[in-house]
């Protein structure tokens, strides 16, 4: 079956230092890919995504991430965190068999210490 | 900036009872989704919704749940007969485009509490 994880369940690092939110998938075929963040009391929204072409995609809020084929691997990363980074993080996947249904990791939460 | 909006951000209700979320999708946005998370839990997609019908479901989203579009602005989701295990946040979402290639902008979600 499809999954999604995320093996580390929180991460706290500090305000200026780089950052990496890991994410494995199992998945038959390379799936559409995706990072979304959620800040509290808020929706889910949409940090980047992978659909083909260059691995090393570029997002919002100086966030990219680097999709290796040979690891089922789509890892976040941001070379200097700022306190308003923290927030829980959510790799996901969206399924070439399916037009429509996105299938969540469980998350990361990072804290950011001053 | 365009945004989803859901209304209530907390219900409480008792179980056996129906509930209605709302939601209002971005106004040219023309495909709607339900997701729901469980406290602790993943994100999980419901059900996708486009031209008044359901274009998608999950295994979750059985004859207790259903999808309305009422109106030109509303996008509902109804419980019949709440259980306890209904307890979660529900997150409407809206997309210009159809399927995951397109971006699903989603709302800031409704607490149901079902006691």
């Amino acid at each position: 079956a499809q999954s999604v994880t995320q093996p580390d369940i929180h991460i706290t690092v500090s305000e200026g230092a780089s950052l990496e939110l890991r994410c494995n998938y199992s998945y038959g075929a390379t799936p559409y890919l995706f990072w979304y963040v959620q800040s509290p009391g808020q929706g889910l929204q949409l940090l980047l995504k992978y659909f083909s072409g260059d691995t090393l995609v570029q997002g919002i809020k100086g966030f990219e991430a680097e999709f290796k084929r040979s690891q089922s691997s789509f890892n976040l990363r941001k070379p200097s965190v700022h306190w308003s980074d923290a927030a829980e993080y959510f790799c996901a996947v969206g399924m070439k068999t399916s037009y429509d249904k996105v299938i969540f990791g469980p998350g990361t939460s990072l804290s950011v210490i001053p | 900036e365009p945004e989803v909006t859901q209304t209530p951000s907390h219900q409480v209700t008792q179980m056996g009872q129906e509930v209605i979320l709302r939601c209002v999708p971005i106004s040219n946005h023309l495909y709607f989704y339900w997701y729901r998370q469980i406290l602790g839990q993943k994100v999980e997609f419901l059900v996708s919704f486009y031209n008044n019908e359901i274009s998608e479901k999950s295994e979750i989203f059985d004859d207790q749940f259903s999808v309305e579009r009422p109106d030109g602005s509303n996008f509902t989701l109804k419980i019949r007969s709440t259980k306890l295990e209904d307890s979660a946040m529900y997150f409407c979402a809206s997309s210009a485009t159809q399927g995951v290639r397109g971006e699903q902008y989603f709302g800031p979600g409704t607490r149901l509490t079902v006691t």
